[in-house]
């Protein structure tokens, strides 16, 4: 099975930056991916790691280290409108490949 | 065309009624998938469509019934729910169908908010 653990609630600065971690413990791994979802509205995907390292894209980057089952999403440059849940989804490396979701982070940005 | 639509966007239904989710992608997408999502909680799978046949059902209750008319359109038939049942309802689609290889990430559409009374 997958265990996926994020923080719930997380509280910054507009032009500021934030990291949000993301750990898991499963029993396989074959990738991670980060969505962003507004409230009552469809998760929009942001970012996927299948290898360690950084990826950056734009405002967004995301980290992996699979040694550690850990990840994070950094957000740059922080806006009003970043003010969102941050799901972190695994894939299983067999069965059925979907990912698990965490529960999410909800990230308040405020002036 | 990068979307996928969901209707309607709100619905209330009593416990004795039938009604009708709907979904629709126009990017060719091979698989389709049927989220229930609480509020503060992540979404839960419920059905998963490859090449529109169904592959998944993570043992969603039969009041919940799934149909795959034809590769853009995806419906999630309701009867006799119950109010616990009430959450925003999901679809999403993928390029190809659930596998270990690549990227294949998910587009969701704007959801249904399902409301049992």
């Amino acid at each position: 099975g997958q265990n996926i653990d994020q923080p719930t609630e997380m509280t910054a600065t507009e032009g500021a930056i934030v990291q949000i971690n993301c750990t898991y413990q499963t029993s396989g791994f074959n990738g991670l991916f980060w969505y962003q979802q507004h409230a009552g509205e469809a998760p929009t995907f942001l970012s996927y790691n299948v290898l360690d390292g950084l990826e950056e894209k734009g405002r967004f980057s995301s980290f992996l280290s699979r040694s550690k089952g850990y990840s994070y999403l950094l957000l740059k440059e922080l806006q009003m409108k970043d003010s969102a849940s941050y799901l972190c989804a695994v894939r299983p490396p067999g069965g059925s490949y979907i990912p698990t979701f965490g529960r999410g982070t909800s990230l308040i940005v405020h002036p | 065309d990068t979307e996928v639509t969901q209707t309607p966007k709100h619905l209330v239904m009593g416990m004795t009624n039938k009604k009708s989710l709907k979904c629709e992608q126009h990017m060719g997408h091979r698989a389709m998938y049927w989220y229930k999502q609480k509020a503060k909680k992540p979404p839960e799978l419920m059905f998963v469509y490859s090449y529109e046949k169904l592959s998944i059902n993570e043992s969603v209750p039969s009041r919940f019934s799934p149909e795959c008319p034809n590769s853009s359109l995806l419906n999630l038939h309701l009867h006799a729910l119950q109010p616990e049942d009430s959450a925003l309802y999901l679809c999403a689609s993928s390029q190809d169908p659930p596998a270990g290889q690549g990227m294949n990430e998910q587009y969701f559409g704007p959801g249904t908010r399902l409301t049992v009374t």
